[in-house]
């Protein structure tokens, strides 16, 4: 049962423009949600992240919404640069409502940035 | 640089051998997580401990087995080996009210 999907496996777009990676999950007891960026033989990278009561935090190029009653969020990177090439992994956790912060992760969406 | 410390940064070992991976959290961080990352999986939430005590278990496999010791590394001990416990073993770490977790740079186990 995987509880956070990514449908998307891989994405490309071209330097400058807007790149939009997309999440749903299935679990509404999922109350913390979480960003990782991942290049090959490194360990994932923490982006961002939001809680269930907001629906959008900003960290400088990147924003990330959260859609409760569709139980869907996306990260939105802009503008996208070459160096954002890597692998984006989804992490949902049920942190505020369970005594553990353990991370239940997507499949991952390789994201290619094309100069 | 996470903070977060892993060693060894490759292991292969053969079939029904030992291993055991370390991991060193980020200064003053609590909990310990293990994660483990298949050739055509995602991340894979294997245990946690938080002060030395477990605080999670997710789909691990009885054949593993972890520790948090006083000063707070962890490692996971994988025994009987076999081909399929080939992966990317990842500690992650966090600390205080943060439920952002850091991952290490993780060991790549191969079972021959």
């Amino acid at each position: 049962d995987q509880q956070v999907k990514q449908n998307s496996p891989s994405l490309s777009v071209q330097e400058g423009r807007i790149s939009i990676l997309n999440c749903d999950y299935t679990n509404s007891m999922f109350d913390y949600f979480l960003w990782y960026k991942k290049y090959p033989a490194e360990g994932p990278t923490f982006l961002i992240s939001i809680s269930s009561i907001k629906d959008k935090n900003e960290d400088g190029r990147f924003t990330v919404f959260l859609n409760k009653s569709a139980k869907h969020l996306s990260l939105h990177i802009v503008p996208s640069q070459p160096g954002d090439s890597a692998v984006y992994f989804c992490a949902a956790s049920r942190g505020y409502s369970s005594n553990t912060g353990k991370l239940i992760f997507g499949q991952g969406t390789t994201l290619q940035v094309k100069p | 640089d996470s903070g977060v410390t892993q060693t060894p940064k490759h292991l292969i070992t053969a079939t029904g051998q030992r291993v055991t991976l370390r991991c060193s959290p980020r200064s003053g961080d609590l909990s310990v997580y293990w994660y483990q990352q298949s050739l055509d999986q995602g991340l894979q939430f294997l245990i946690q401990y938080y002060n030395g005590e477990e605080r999670a278990k997710g789909n691990i496999l009885e054949r593993f087995s972890a520790q948090q010791f006083p000063d707070l590394h962890s490692e996971l001990n994988l025994s009987s080996l076999e081909l399929g416990d080939s992966a990317l073993y990842f500690c992650a770490s966090s600390g205080g009210t943060s439920y952002e977790q850091y991952f290490g740079p993780g060991t790549r186990l191969t079972v021959t």
